[in-house]
């Protein structure tokens, strides 16, 4: 059974950092292109970023280019979210998903999510 | 950016009913199109790939179809459980992006 479990979430004030996790299991990870989405509180659905199951082709959205950056650990089946510069229209639900397959950018399995908020 | 427009962005049926949602591309995106289904404090879960291949595990009623930019997704006798917000989303190019949902409601 494929299971995505995120952590790190949480409150940080504006411009501040703050780390995201995703422990992948029930599939062969390095297999897979990785991606994190976010949904703002109400809101429809956003791509942030994604990554190819080894991990050396990055993809990004425009809003978070610079500020954002996406890795993995193959060797751990943990895929990361380093969130620097964080603005209040960063606020969300962050998702990790598991790409269909040949990067096809559909997402076939989801993580339970976990809320970032930025604010004073 | 290719902008996705879904409508209605609401829609109240009763169980049984056939429900339409559409979904239109700012420009041509072949059959790179997908279907979520998102409960509320859910995660989305993904219906239909390819414009019209059902996800494993997922019922029949569902069905999706189109190509170029406009497209469909049909829940043939509309379940209690289907009660819930649908979005689209193309893979054509990035960034990927979504439609704005549209919630389905009970009459």
């Amino acid at each position: 059974e494929v299971q995505l479990l995120e952590s790190g979430g949480g409150l940080v004030q504006p411009g501040g950092s703050l780390r995201l996790s995703c422990a992948a299991s029930g599939f062969t990870f390095s297999s897979y292109a990785m991606g994190w989405l976010r949904q703002p509180p109400g809101k429809g659905l956003e791509w942030v970023l994604s990554l190819t199951g080894s991990g050396d082709r990055t993809y990004y959205a425009d809003s978070v280019k610079g500020r954002f950056t996406i890795s993995r650990d193959n060797s751990k089946n943990t895929l990361y979210l380093q969130m620097n510069t964080l603005r209040a229209d960063d606020t969300a639900v962050y998702y990790c998903a598991k790409d269909y397959g040949g990067n096809s950018g559909a997402y076939n399995f989801w993580g339970q999510g976990t809320l970032v908020t930025v604010s004073s | 950016d290719i902008q996705m427009t879904q409508s209605p962005s609401s829609l109240s049926a009763s169980v049984g009913d056939r429900v339409t949602i559409t979904c239109r591309a700012s420009q041509r995106i072949n059959s790179n199109l997908n279907w979520y289904q998102q409960k509320p404090g859910k995660a989305p879960e993904l219906l239909i790939y390819a414009a019209s291949s059902l996800q494993s595990g997922v019922p029949s009623r569902f069905s999706g179809g189109g190509s170029g930019t406009d497209f469909t997704l049909i829940i043939s006798g509309l379940q209690p459980e289907d009660f819930a917000t649908y979005s689209c989303q193309q893979t054509y190019s990035l960034p990927l992006t979504f439609g704005g949902g549209t919630k389905v409601e009970i009459k």
